[in-house]
């Protein structure tokens, strides 16, 4: 199975602040990776793909990037409506997520 | 509008049986495959099983395999997850999840709730 390590487990920031997390893969996925926002009593929402693919309605502050085995959801100018747990997928070898990190209110 | 929704969780005791169901609106299902996602606060977000879109590939996580069966009817737009052998650790909130060409994820229900406990 590939294991996917999200760093860090929790981040706290303020509104406007740059916002990056991390997420490894025990072996490489190539460019087979999702990222996901998931706030309290919600499903995940999907918001990138394939590494750095923004779905659609994603605001443009979200990205994402990397491949192999490092990637990284880089938010520019975090929104109140971004306070929320974030996680990785990675769709190469069945399915497999991070185990979340946390974005809270500085 | 994608619309997935669950149906079936509940209370169940340790070695019963229970039956998720999910209805699937707003997309045409039989070219979708399908997938079940579970989620625990302890072990976080697992995938659980999958099903193409004509049942022509199958496959189940090692934790569930032997337990639990995916199928769908397309002529009723749903899918299901059969558990049997219900252990405690399957206590979760069950995710009905639509996949792309490409395997990823996304569409979600709103989650059904299994509770495996004496």
């Amino acid at each position: 199975d590939i294991q996917m390590t999200q760093s860090p487990s929790t981040l706290s920031a303020s509104v406007g602040d740059r916002v990056t997390i991390t997420c490894r893969a025990s072996q490489s996925v190539s460019s087979w990776l999702a990222w996901y926002q998931q706030k309290p009593g919600k499903a995940p929402n999907l918001l990138i793909y394939k590494a750095s693919n923004l779905q659609s309605g994603v605001p443009s502050r979200f990205s994402g990037s990397g491949s192999g085995t490092e990637f990284t959801l880089t938010i520019s100018s975090l929104q109140p409506d971004d306070f929320a747990t974030y996680y990785c997928h990675q769709y190469s070898s069945y399915w497999t997520f991070g185990q979340g990190t946390k974005v809270e209110i500085k | 509008e994608v619309q997935l929704v669950e149906s079936g969780g509940g209370l169940v005791k340790p070695g019963g049986s229970l039956r998720l169901s999910c209805a699937a609106s707003g997309f045409t299902f039989s070219s979708y495959n399908m997938n079940w996602v579970r989620q625990t606060p302890g072990k976080g977000l697992e995938w659980v099983a999958s099903v193409s879109s004509t049942s022509y590939y199958i496959f189940h996580a090692d934790s569930v395999k032997g337990r639990f069966t995916i199928s769908r009817d397309n002529a009723k737009n749903s899918l299901y997850l059969q558990m049997n052998s219900l252990r405690a650790e399957d206590t979760a909130v069950y995710y009905c999840v639509r996949g792309t060409t490409t395997r990823y994820f996304d569409s979600w229900g709103q989650g059904a709730l299994v509770t495996v406990s004496s």
